[in-house]
């Protein structure tokens, strides 16, 4: 059974970057059959779609978010990554990484990690 | 972006009821439509998939059904684990991938 599980710091000064990095276990990032996302969650509030990813590099960004973030994956570590610039209070959030079932009209996100709490304050 | 708008946003209700809750899309969305259940300090967990088909695992008492604009998720016979918040998420378009907002289910 997949499971995922995110890390990275918990504190990020504004304007720096977010780095958070989502390991995968009992299955392979390098499996042509899903694609790997990024959703988050501020505190309170509802749920946003950050983008997705295929292992061989090819990725989907929120076009509200596209400007400043950036996917990658290691399959060597079996983890894929989510880099977000110059981050603001407004990202502050809890982010999850889940597995996307496609990169088509039929996309649904399952499993997921258990969220991590990032929070941007000087 | 296609907009996702979930009603009611707060719904009181008792172990056994019969609830519905729906999700409206600003553009026909074809059935590529999910939901999810999320529990406090958890991540969500798929429900329901091309709007009315079961994720494996799931109890049979939940159920969706709709296509186009129009979707419902209906939980027949609440039970106590049920009372938990509750998002639809459109895949027809990519360019966002969307969610509703949100439905809170509380024990009335």
């Amino acid at each position: 059974q997949v499971q995922l599980q995110e890390s990275g710091p918990g504190l990020v000064k504004p304007s720096e970057t977010l780095s958070l990095t989502c390991t995968v276990s009992g299955g392979s990032v390098s499996s042509g059959r899903y694609y790997w996302s990024w959703i988050r969650q501020p505190p309170g509030k509802g749920l946003e779609w950050i983008g997705y990813m295929y292992y061989i590099g090819s990725t989907n960004y929120n076009p509200s978010l596209e400007s400043r973030v950036t996917m990658s994956v290691d399959p060597s570590k079996n983890h894929f990554s989510l880099k977000l610039t110059s981050v603001t209070s407004a990202d502050t959030a809890v982010y999850y990484c889940a597995r996307s079932t496609s990169g088509n009209s039929r996309t649904w996100f399952d499993p997921w990690g258990q969220g991590t709490l990032v929070t941007v304050s000087s | 972006d296609i907009q996702m708008t979930q009603s009611p946003s707060f719904l009181s209700a008792s172990v056994g009821d019969r609830v519905t809750i729906t999700c409206r899309a600003s553009q026909s969305i074809a059935i590529y439509l999910n939901w999810y259940q999320q529990k406090p300090g958890k991540a969500p967990k798929l429900l329901i998939y091309d709007a009315s088909s079961l994720q494996s695992g799931v109890p049979s008492r939940f159920s969706g059904s709709g296509s186009g604009t129009d979707f419902t998720l209906t939980i027949s016979s609440l039970q106590p684990e049920d009372f938990a918040t509750y998002y639809c998420q459109q895949s027809y378009s990519t360019l966002p991938i969307t969610f509703g907002q949100g439905t809170r289910l509380e024990i009335k």
